[in-house]
């Protein structure tokens, strides 16, 4: 069965920085794309980041692209996130997400809570 | 970048009815994926590439279309339909992934 596993999250000030990490259990871990999504509260999802494979290749949308850094750890199934220079408008549940090739998010953690207030 | 706009925002349905939601693309893709998020919990993948069910979505549900207008079917609402649907599609150059901003369906 796999499983996605977030954690990490919690309240952070404004301009300061946190990493958020998923495990993952139940696939070959390193045979898959895998991404970071977030979801302001009521509101919908966004894309956040990308990881290829190996790790070699990351992707961003213009509203983290230079904030925050994906990155994995393959012998340990391991998906990090991490976060700097926070802003209020980050505040959002990030989900931990396996990316197929075709483009499909069709894995997704439970979700972990960060909240950027000072 | 391509937007993805859906509609209606939200909806309500009484259970048998038909419900079509509906995601148009601001410029022609080659495909939709669809994904349910009801509430409290994590969305799940539910129709991918236009057309094809996710692993145990009820065949009650469909989709379609091409170009720039896309849908979701339901062909009998059923309680557990209740939730956001949200469509989503990639571009390759750049790599990017979009979703639409959902729509809310409810139990009439």
């Amino acid at each position: 069965e796999v499983q996605l596993v977030e954690s990490g999250g919690g309240l952070v000030q404004p301009g300061r920085s946190l990493k958020l990490s998923c495990a993952a259990s139940g696939f070959t871990f390193s045979n898959y794309y895998m991404a970071w999504v977030r979801q302001a509260p009521k509101k919908g999802l966004e894309w956040v980041a990308t990881i290829s494979t190996s790790g070699s290749r990351t992707y961003y949308p213009d509203s983290v692209k230079g904030r925050f850094t994906i990155s994995r750890d393959n012998a340990k199934s391991s998906l990090y996130l991490q976060m700097n220079s926070l802003k209020s408008e980050d505040t959002a549940t990030y989900y931990c997400a396996r990316q197929e090739i075709r483009g499909t998010f069709d894995y997704w953690g439970q979700g972990v809570m960060v909240t950027v207030s000072s | 970048e391509i937007v993805l706009t859906q509609s209606p925002t939200t909806m309500a349905a009484s259970p048998g009815e038909k419900v079509t939601l509906t995601c148009r693309a601001s410029s022609s893709v080659s495909y939709m994926h669809w994904y349910q998020q009801r509430s409290g919990t994590s969305p799940k993948l539910w129709i991918y590439e236009t057309s094809k069910l996710a692993s145990g979505v009820p065949n009650r549900f469909s989709g379609s279309g091409s170009g720039t207008s896309y849908s979701l079917t339901i062909n009998s609402m059923e309680t557990e339909d209740a939730a956001t649907y949200y469509c989503q599609q990639g571009s390759s150059y750049p790599p990017t992934w979009t979703f639409g901003g959902g729509t809310k369906l409810e139990l009439k």
